[in-house]
């Protein structure tokens, strides 16, 4: 099954608009940790923000903030005040406890507009 | 300058050929990973090294076969391979540290098969 769901393949945004990436998980584990990559052409994937499953407040990271719904099980993230060098492709990851890697999404590509 | 190298960044070979990627790791951490990335499609984890022993083999073809010397170095030889394993193949490292410890990626290696 899908640990990781990302339902937007394709965003568009407008420089300086705010812009909301959707994430959802599943998992059975009461310790886990979500995290974002951002991907632009070049393929390096780049760290953005974390947020652990105990974590009581929303994890922000300048101009990243993300929106953690425990019971509903999304961590949404928004990207505020939108910049030309923010398209890039973006992918929500978990870690589940006790586990070593990271399982992805499918990503969601963003372009900024002029 | 990241702190993950991988090389070559780019590689064509036939199908026949045997070649190997390398990833270095200048941050001192004691994990390190393959991912594979293909168009449209999630990255797919295949192998996870901890302290320098194998801990995660992903159903992998044995047409890979990685190789980690040391914790700083990873390597992940190739031979006999298929068009289909053209791919994004990405190699990462972190500090094991339960659920948080984010990876840091290279920029990849961009494999072709022909």
């Amino acid at each position: 099954a899908q640990k990781i769901t990302q339902t937007q393949p394709g965003m568009f945004v407008q420089e300086k608009e705010a812009v909301t990436l959707d994430c959802t998980y599943d998992t059975s584990d009461q310790s886990y940790g979500l995290f974002w990559y951002k991907q632009p052409s070049s393929g390096e994937m780049i760290f953005l923000i974390y947020q652990g499953s105990y974590d009581e407040q929303n994890a922000t990271e300048g101009r990243y903030s993300l929106n953690f719904q425990k019971a509903r099980k999304s961590a949404n993230l928004v990207i505020s005040a939108s910049q030309l060098g923010d398209s890039a492709m973006y992918f929500c990851a978990m870690r589940e406890g006790g586990d070593y890697k990271l399982s992805f999404g499918a990503g969601t590509t963003v372009t900024v507009r002029a | 300058e990241t702190g993950v190298t991988q090389t070559p960044r780019h590689l064509v070979m036939g199908m026949t050929n045997k070649k190997s990627l390398k990833c270095e790791q200048h941050l001192g951490h004691n994990a390190m990973y393959w991912y594979k990335q293909s168009a449209k499609k999630p990255l797919e984890l295949m192998f996870v090294y901890s302290l320098e022993e194998r801990v995660e083999n992903n159903s992998v073809p044995s047409r890979f076969s990685p190789e980690c010397p040391n914790s700083s170095h990873l390597f992940l030889h190739l031979h006999t391979l298929q068009p289909e394993d053209s791919a994004l193949y990405l190699c990462a490292s972190s500090q094991i540290a339960g659920v948080a410890g984010e990876l840091f990626f290279g920029e990849g290696s961009r494999l072709t098969v022909l």
